[in-house]
């Protein structure tokens, strides 16, 4: 069965550098979003992206942020500079149909970054 | 401010028996409402999807239902199985954009 996968499964980095997440969702689907899990916490909507640009974003994906689908195949998000607050589980989802119309999402096993 | 509720916050429960949890929304313009199962470091797994119009959709021992007049949803699990030991998220998704509201969950323990 299709699944969508990320990489690393973990990542260590130092407060102010820039991070990579990558993740490679279902081959034909089209509409890709990030989520976060904080620690012991819910889980909170990032970003969702269709046809090359961003459809939606929450107010947790300020400047810092961006996504890319570099390729047919990966989907990206950059941190820009890190900060102590973005450790977290980050999560990828994709889906072929639109979430507003009941599409099924996908998600990935996550990320978990630690920024130290 | 779009809020989802969920409750109980956690719940032990036998194997074999059944549980319900609840979902409750102030999420406005409805669009749907969706039930994920999360195991503990894993990411969430699609349950149910229900829209405006639909009251119950079921998924295997997974019954889901949806009341948007007094914007509250359940989730019912029959016959517990130790592998429904998860959290269980309810997420509702507002009308006209994806902007998902995600609830806190209900962690459900099912012990043999």
């Amino acid at each position: 069965e299709p699944e969508v996968t990320q990489t690393p499964s973990h990542q260590v980095t130092q407060m102010g550098q820039e991070v990579i997440l990558r993740c490679v969702p279902i081959s034909n689907h089209l509409y890709f979003y990030w989520y976060r899990q904080i620690l012991g916490q819910k889980v909170e909507f990032l970003v969702s992206f269709y046809n090359n640009e961003i459809s939606e974003k929450s107010e947790i994906f300020d400047d810092q942020f961006s996504v890319e689908r570099p390729d047919g195949s990966n989907f990206t998000l950059k941190i820009r500079s890190t900060k102590l607050e973005d450790s977290a589980m980050y999560f990828c989802a994709s889906s072929d149909l639109a979430g507003d119309v009941g599409g099924t999402q996908y998600f990935g096993p996550g990320t978990r970054l630690t920024v130290l | 401010k779009n809020q989802v509720e969920q409750s109980p916050q956690s719940l032990i429960i036998l194997e074999g028996k059944n549980c319900t949890l609840q979902c409750n929304y102030t999420v406005s313009p409805f669009s749907n409402l969706r039930w994920y199962k999360q195991d503990t470091g894993r990411g969430p797994v699609s349950l149910t999807i229900m829209t405006f119009s639909e009251n119950t959709k079921s998924n295997g021992r997974y019954t889901a239902t949806l009341d948007a007049d007094t914007k509250q949803s359940s989730l019912h699990i029959t016959a517990s199985q130790l592998s429904d030991s998860a959290s269980y998220i309810c997420v509702v998704i507002t009308g006209g954009s994806y902007i998902p509201t995600f609830g806190r969950g209900t962690s459900l323990i099912v012990h043999p």
